[in-house]
C-alpha cells in the first residue's frame, strides 16, 4: 500500500507564475489536509477536503490560493500570481476516518 | 486560543543519553495528541498517539509518551537516544483541525 504521494518534489517558479502542487491521498483514504511549512516554524493548517467537498478552509490565505479535491485524481492545491513569501515547504496528509493523519513528502516551493 | 507550545527549540544530547521533549496543549476538552518526526527535507511520521486510555503509550523506534491532565503535557521520551535520532520533533492537537507545536530540534552529541 503505497503512502501518500505528493508531485512534483520540488518546484521553481518566477513571481507572477501558478504552482500547482498534486497530492494523492493512500488507498481508501477520502480526507485529504494541507499544511504550509516555513523555515524554522511548524506546520500551519490550510485547508481540509474530503472528496468533491472543501470542509474547512480556514488556514488558506483569502487569494490567490484555491484548493480542490476532485472526485477522480490527485488534490491540487493551486497558487496563483505567486510571490517570494509564498516560498515554503507544503505538505499533504490523508486520513481514513478524519483522525490519524499520514504525511506526504512534501513539495519544496521557491519563488525567485 | 487552542494552541500548542514546544517549549525547548533546540535540544542537545549525548548519544546513549535520556531524552525528553516537552509539550503542553491549551484546550478546553482533551484533544488527541501526536507525536511526529520530520527527518531534514523529509515528510512527517508519526511517532505515536493518544485518544484514550492509558497514559503512557509506547511508539515506534523506542519512543514514548506519557498523557498528564493535570498538566496539559503530553512529552517524549527515550531512555538511550541514537545518533539517528537527530530530527525535528513536533507535537501536534487534533480536535476540529490539526495544530502544531513549532517543533524541537534534536541534535545528537558522539
Amino acid at each position: 500500500n503505497a503512502g501518500v504521494m505528493q508531485n512534483p518534489r520540488h518546484l521553481v517558479r518566477r513571481r507572477g507564475q501558478e504552482a500547482r502542487l498534486r497530492c494523492s491521498p493512500m488507498k481508501g483514504h477520502s480526507h485529504v489536509y494541507w499544511y504550509r511549512q516555513l523555515p524554522e516554524e511548524g506546520l500551519k493548517f490550510m485547508v481540509y477536503l474530503q472528496k468533491e467537498n472543501i470542509i474547512d478552509e480556514s488556514g488558506m490565505p483569502k487569494e490567490r490560493f484555491s484548493a480542490e479535491f476532485p472526485k477522480e485524481g490527485p488534490s491540487i492545491l493551486r497558487i496563483q500570481q505567486v510571490v517570494r513569501g509564498d516560498s515554503a515547504a507544503y505538505f499533504c496528509a490523508s486520513s481514513s476516518q478524519g483522525y490519524e493523519q499520514f504525511f506526504g513528502p512534501g513539495t519544496r516551493l521557491t519563488v525567485l | 486560543a487552542q494552541s500548542v507550545t514546544q517549549p525547548d527549540i533546540h535540544i542537545t544530547v549525548s548519544e546513549g543519553a535520556s531524552l525528553e521533549l516537552r509539550c503542553n496543549y491549551s484546550y478546553g476538552a482533551t484533544p488527541y495528541l501526536f507525536w511526529y518526526v520530520q527527518s531534514p527535507g523529509q515528510g512527517l511520521q508519526l511517532l505515536l498517539k493518544y485518544f484514550s486510555g492509558d497514559t503512557l503509550v509506547q511508539g515506534i523506534k523506542g519512543f514514548e509518551a506519557e498523557f498528564k491532565r493535570s498538566q496539559s503535557s503530553f512529552n517524549l521520551r527515550k531512555p538511550s537516544v541514537h545518533w539517528s535520532d537527530a530530527a525535528e520533533y513536533f507535537c501536534a492537537a487534533l480536535q476540529n483541525d490539526m495544530r502544531f507545536g513549532a517543533g524541537t530540534r534534536l541534535t545528537v552529541k558522539p
